[in-house]
């Protein structure tokens, strides 16, 4: 069965210091997803990402799926405490199913 | 604009006690999820539905069962609650097959406690 192994699992960054996380699949990837979860919360789309090679940015936020298609890279730059929370890459298990990776807890020093 | 409304934050319930998680969502999506998160073991599916009155086994329904007799509405019944259901409940919808490419949208969670 298809897996989603994210790294690292926290991350503790100074406030405008750039991260990266990184998910990787077992399988190849027909549609990466990334959200982001305050906290205690739901979590909240962010991008989609479905071309291998393809580059989305949102805000300080950029995600990029690699050519092979399985693995994604989520890069923050300049990073402030409301880019704290807890981070997810989601991808399709087959027709209905949804896989998530294990996620990685940001916090960002002020 | 909340588009998935799931009835409580936060539910302080006993043990054998019969428990409702309600769940709404308002954007027209045949898809609806149930998932329990923990902390180290992520998101787990419990069931999923892709139908009015259809529904799913996920990767952990043991314990529960769910009910979708309208299209916007999904509920999550713990028959007899036990502490080890003591998690957060997150809510998801979808359309079918990822279409628009807009992923899950999610609840705001419910955290329960089972004493």
């Amino acid at each position: 069965s298809q897996e989603l192994e994210q790294s690292p699992q926290s991350l503790i960054v100074q406030e405008g210091k750039n991260l990266t996380i990184n998910c990787t699949s077992s399988k190849t990837l027909y549609g990466l997803y990334w959200y982001k979860q305050k906290y205690g919360e739901g979590l909240i789309f962010l991008m989609m990402l479905q071309k291998g090679g393809e580059e989305k940015s949102h805000e300080k936020i950029t995600a990029k799926l690699d050519e092979k298609k399985q693995q994604s890279s989520l890069h923050i730059t300049a990073s402030q405490p409301s880019h704290a929370g807890i981070y997810l890459c989601g991808a399709h298990s087959g027709t209905y199913k949804y896989i998530f990776g294990t996620g990685t807890r940001l916090k960002v020093l002020a | 604009d909340v588009k998935v409304t799931q009835s409580s934050r936060y539910l302080v319930k006993r043990t054998g006690e019969k428990v409702f998680l309600e769940c709404v969502q308002d954007m027209d999506h045949e898809n609806m999820f149930w998932y329990r998160q923990d902390p180290g073991l992520g998101l787990r599916l419990i069931y999923f539905s892709y139908d009015v009155k259809m529904k799913e086994k996920g990767d952990i329904p043991e314990g529960y069962s769910v009910s979708r007799e309208k299209k916007e509405r999904f509920s999550l019944i713990l028959e007899s609650a036990s502490t080890n259901q003591t998690s957060m409940y997150l809510c998801a919808s979808s359309f079918m097959g990822g279409r628009k490419g807009i992923g899950y949208t999610f609840g705001s969670g419910t955290r329960l406690t089972v004493v």
